[in-house]
């Protein structure tokens, strides 16, 4: 089955650039969803399709994704911004949904 | 707006089985289909399957198969949960959510809020 690799934290000082890289083999060639969870809080699309927003969410958050990394990047980062972020792929095998297993973001 | 609305917290004994709800508002039920989601305490999120609310057609995570069944109730736009044989390592906040995008190309949005199921003696 198809694994996700994330780093288990990340820290930032506010007011700075996070990057919260997911891996996986040739992840480029896939699409790529993101979620932020706050706690005590169920997940919140932030980024589908590799770099697309919903409405609501901030032009802070971007993605990217390409040969065997795929990228979440937020700008300007705030205090708010401090959750736990999960990506997430579809896979052709018998079980089609994978999450990588998550990336706690902490604000200095 | 749409919504998932859950079911309230559980507590069972080891053995015994769980059903939870999803009661879904703010778009067409049978556009869409509803998929399950589960996280252990401080764990990550665990995929358990997906259901049609068109025609009830389901996919199952293969670590699940034979303990859970998805089902849907048209007429309350309402999905259920059912999980069998409970396990203490099946507690757990289980997690319903409206899978969005390409058939074989799905993202989650939104998500239920959450049903804690604790599983203990």
């Amino acid at each position: 089955s198809y694994v996700l690799t994330q780093p288990p934290s990340v820290s930032v000082a506010p007011g700075k650039t996070a990057r919260i890289t997911c891996g996986g083999n040739n992840i480029g060639s896939k699409s790529v969803h993101w979620y932020q969870q706050k706690p005590g809080q169920a997940p919140v699309l932030v980024i589908y399709y590799d770099s697309d927003r919903p409405s609501g969410i901030p032009e802070r958050f971007s993605g990217s994704n390409s040969g065997n990394t795929a990228t979440l990047t937020i700008s300007r980062v705030e205090a708010g911004d401090e959750a736990d972020y999960y990506c997430q792929v579809w896979d052709s095998s018998s079980d089609p949904v994978v999450f990588g297993g998550g990336t706690k973001l902490t604000v200095l | 707006q749409v919504q998932l609305v859950q079911s309230g917290a559980e507590v069972k004994k080891p053995g015994a089985s769980v059903k939870v709800s999803c009661k879904a508002s703010g778009y067409t039920f049978t556009s869409y289909g509803i998929s399950w989601v589960r996280q252990a305490p401080g764990q990550g999120l665990e995929w358990m399957g997906w259901i049609s609310a068109y025609n009830g057609n389901t996919n199952y995570a293969q670590k699940l198969q034979g303990r859970v069944t998805m089902t849907t109730d048209t007429s309350t736009s309402t999905a259920y949960m059912e999980l069998r044989s409970l396990r203490s390592d099946d507690t757990a906040v289980y997690y319903c959510a409206r899978p969005v995008g390409a058939t074989t190309d799905n993202w989650f949005d939104p998500w239920g809020q959450g049903t804690l199921v604790t599983v203990s003696s």
